[in-house]
């Protein structure tokens, strides 16, 4: 297992397109979150799955935004008709809850919106 | 809401020298806090848990709640400790991570 995999890592679109970004994560884990990270800035939550169910969502996540988890397995996260203020990278985390959760983060997809 | 504070951005110093990453953090309930790390070209991946009170690769961190502060220390600094560092909270009742913004820290030989 090479741990939490995304898919792509960068993403060059223009305004108003629509792009859909997938995480696979850690086979046994639980928990799949998805976090953005702009320059400067720390990775924000944007919200997080416990198997298929989506149990909370940042009030960051607009109605443009949508995530799935189907079969509590991978995830994908969809943005409609992107602004360049999505541009960002977005990375997807997983866990098991079990004791003290840790996450384990993917390497990121790199979003850019001419 | 929840915020986490890291007051520096930049951190330098030297190889040998002991090197403290602050880390500050408003909530009104009792926390659970943590350190994150990204070396160059290298995921983001947890140091340490102030519930774990273990010491990682040098490094320590104490919860202290009355200063609601979580600073990240080691004695002697390593050119490999160079990375970005993050603190990041999480309530007691929820899964998501509130971070700072991030510390890089540069450990000059």
């Amino acid at each position: 297992d090479t741990g939490v995999s995304q898919d792509p890592r960068h993403k060059i679109t223009k305004r108003g397109q629509n792009v859909t970004f997938r995480c696979d994560p850690i086979s046994e884990h639980n928990r799949l979150y998805w976090y953005r990270q702009t320059l400067g800035q720390g990775p924000e939550f944007l919200t997080y799955f416990q198997n298929e169910a989506q149990l909370e969502k940042s009030r960051l996540l607009s109605d443009r935004f949508s995530a799935e988890r189907p079969k509590g397995s991978f995830s994908t996260l969809e943005i409609q008709r992107t602004e360049q203020g999505d541009s960002a990278m977005y990375l997807c985390a997983s866990s098991f809850t079990t004791g003290i959760e840790k996450l384990f983060f993917g390497s990121g997809t790199q979003l850019s919106v001419l | 809401a929840q915020r986490v504070t890291q007051p520096e951005k930049l951190l330098s110093v030297f190889k040998g020298a002991p090197v403290e990453l602050k880390c500050n953090y408003s909530y009104s309930g009792s926390p659970e806090l943590f350190w994150y790390v990204q070396y160059s070209r290298q995921r983001l991946q947890l140091l340490l848990r102030h519930i774990s009170r273990e010491s990682i690769k040098g490094f320590t961190a104490d919860l202290n709640k009355g200063e609601t502060s979580f600073h990240l220390k080691k004695p002697f600094a390593q050119e490999e400790d160079s990375a970005m560092y993050y603190c990041a909270l999480k309530e007691t009742s929820g899964s998501r991570l509130t971070f700072g913004e991030g510390t890089q820290l540069t450990v000059n030989p």
